[in-house]
């Protein structure tokens, strides 16, 4: 089983949309979690952390579900430049400060 | 931007030949770590390191190996090139910090390989 499974997508959305992606974990010994995000033939970068009690950035929403381990993101008033890949990670310090990566999830925000 | 950078940025080389990669960061992390990046796989761990020497595999090491002789340089060698490593490789760093604010990874530009 993976650690950590996404939805490949894609998901085609109008802008002004709002979209949600998910992903869950296999480990519950997990102790963080992100959601990154990579651009075509690019590194990927640190889009937010999650919380166990939530967190937002703008129109950006992150959510923990420890007892399911489930992650969520929800993107608001999607933009032309959401366009990306969005990766769930997740953590464990004491496995060697490891983190393991979902495949990905594709967002296209359409004109 | 975190400080670290990947040489080369691209490589085409020919099945049977030595490759090394390098990554080099100006963070002072402790853990630094290769991955390869390829359709369909996500980012999939080669190896990593836990300080200067210290070395281990990820989950796909076979073909790879490294060394990190200084905190600063990572480097990971293909000791003879096939084309099933046609990739991208990515280097990262971090540093665990304090719970509960653990820090996140931080990403190098990238390698693309290519093994004719």
């Amino acid at each position: 089983r993976k650690e950590v499974e996404q939805d490949p997508g894609p998901f085609n959305v109008p802008e002004g949309a709002t979209v949600a992606f998910n992903c869950t974990y296999s480990n519950s010994a997990s102790q963080s979690f992100f959601w990154y995000r990579q651009d075509c033939r690019k590194e990927p970068k640190l889009l937010m952390s999650v919380y166990s009690s939530g967190n937002e950035d703008g129109r950006f929403t992150a959510q923990l579900n420890r007892a399911s381990q489930y992650i969520s993101l929800l993107i608001r008033d999607s933009k032309l430049s959401d366009s990306a890949t969005y990766l769930c990670v997740v953590h464990r310090l004491y496995n060697f400060n490891k983190f393991y990566f979902g495949s990905g999830t594709k967002l296209n925000v359409k004109p | 931007d975190a400080g670290i950078t990947q040489s080369p940025r691209h490589k085409v080389t020919e099945t049977g030949t030595p490759v090394t990669l390098r990554c080099h960061q100006t963070e002072n992390h402790r853990y630094m770590y290769w991955y390869r990046q390829d359709p369909g796989h996500g980012l999939r761990l080669i190896h990593y390191s836990y300080g200067v020497k210290d070395t281990d595999k990820g989950e796909v090491s076979d073909g790879y190996s490294v060394s990190r002789s200084k905190t600063e340089d990572f480097l990971l060698t293909l000791e003879s090139a096939t084309s099933s490593q046609t990739s991208v490789y990515f280097c990262a760093i971090s540093d665990p910090g304090t719970p509960p604010d653990y820090n996140e990874q931080f990403f190098g530009p990238g390698t693309r390989l290519t093994v004719l």
